[in-house]
């Protein structure tokens, strides 16, 4: 298909690691973002990775990409409220600009 | 100071009326961009703007327009607002050459009543 793929939900507890999955389509993408909406605001550019990499680790947040099977994940350790948000996976389609998935909507319990 | 600044923040309008929004970069990029995003978050590009060529989503009614006086702007005329063009639109720039960040202005809500 032509749609970036990713769960519309997750819920997990205060402390807890968050993992965000997503499927993108093109496979000539060179790079994968990762976007954050918080409530009534725009959305904030949270991590990127380029597609020759397979990882890249930015304090909290790790990004893992599988090429083959077009599969990108984000994982936040040790998971706080302030992290309650919308997340976005996009991939770049050139001069037709990021492609996002439908995004997550990361819930966390006390 | 705003890398992406749109106005108005909220647009409240009657059917049928013609509504612009302003988009304006101060970050120097060549490629300006208009996202719509509905009541479910979800967010399609509606154009791309780049050395005055228009690359428009096809399924983007021709009531939208948008429209560059200069390379720091990119507005968004509407005719004949309907009910369902209510959404939240983002404005968004970057440079072009590959693999470049997209900036996001804070959204403008539309809400026609």
């Amino acid at each position: 298909g032509e749609d970036v793929e990713q769960s519309l939900f997750l819920s997990v507890r205060e402390g807890d690691s968050s993992v965000i999955n997503c499927t993108y389509t093109d496979s000539s993408s060179t790079y994968l973002y990762w976007y954050k909406q918080e409530p009534g605001a725009g959305l904030q550019l949270l991590t990127y990775i380029f597609s020759n990499m397979d990882m890249k680790q930015d304090q909290r947040l790790t990004v893992l990409l599988n090429k083959k099977d077009k599969h990108l994940s984000l994982r936040i350790a040790d998971t706080q409220t302030g992290d309650s948000a919308i997340y976005f996976c996009a991939e770049d389609r050139g001069a037709d600009g990021l492609t996002f998935g439908k995004g997550t909507h990361l819930i966390i319990q006390p | 100071d705003t890398a992406v600044s749109q106005t108005p923040k909220y647009l409240v309008t009657q059917m049928g009326n013609d509504k612009s929004i302003k988009c304006e970069q101060n970050l120097g990029h060549d490629t300006m961009y208009w996202y719509k995003q509905d009541s479910k978050k979800f967010l399609k590009i509606m154009f791309s703007y780049n050395n005055k060529e228009l690359i428009i989503n096809e399924t983007v009614p021709n009531r939208f327009s948008p429209k560059s006086p200069d390379k720091a702007h990119l507005n968004l005329h509407i005719n004949s607002l309907e009910l369902g063009d209510s959404a939240v639109y983002f404005c968004a720039s970057r440079s072009t050459g590959g693999g470049e960040k997209l900036f996001f202005g804070s959204g403008t809500q539309l809400s026609v009543l």
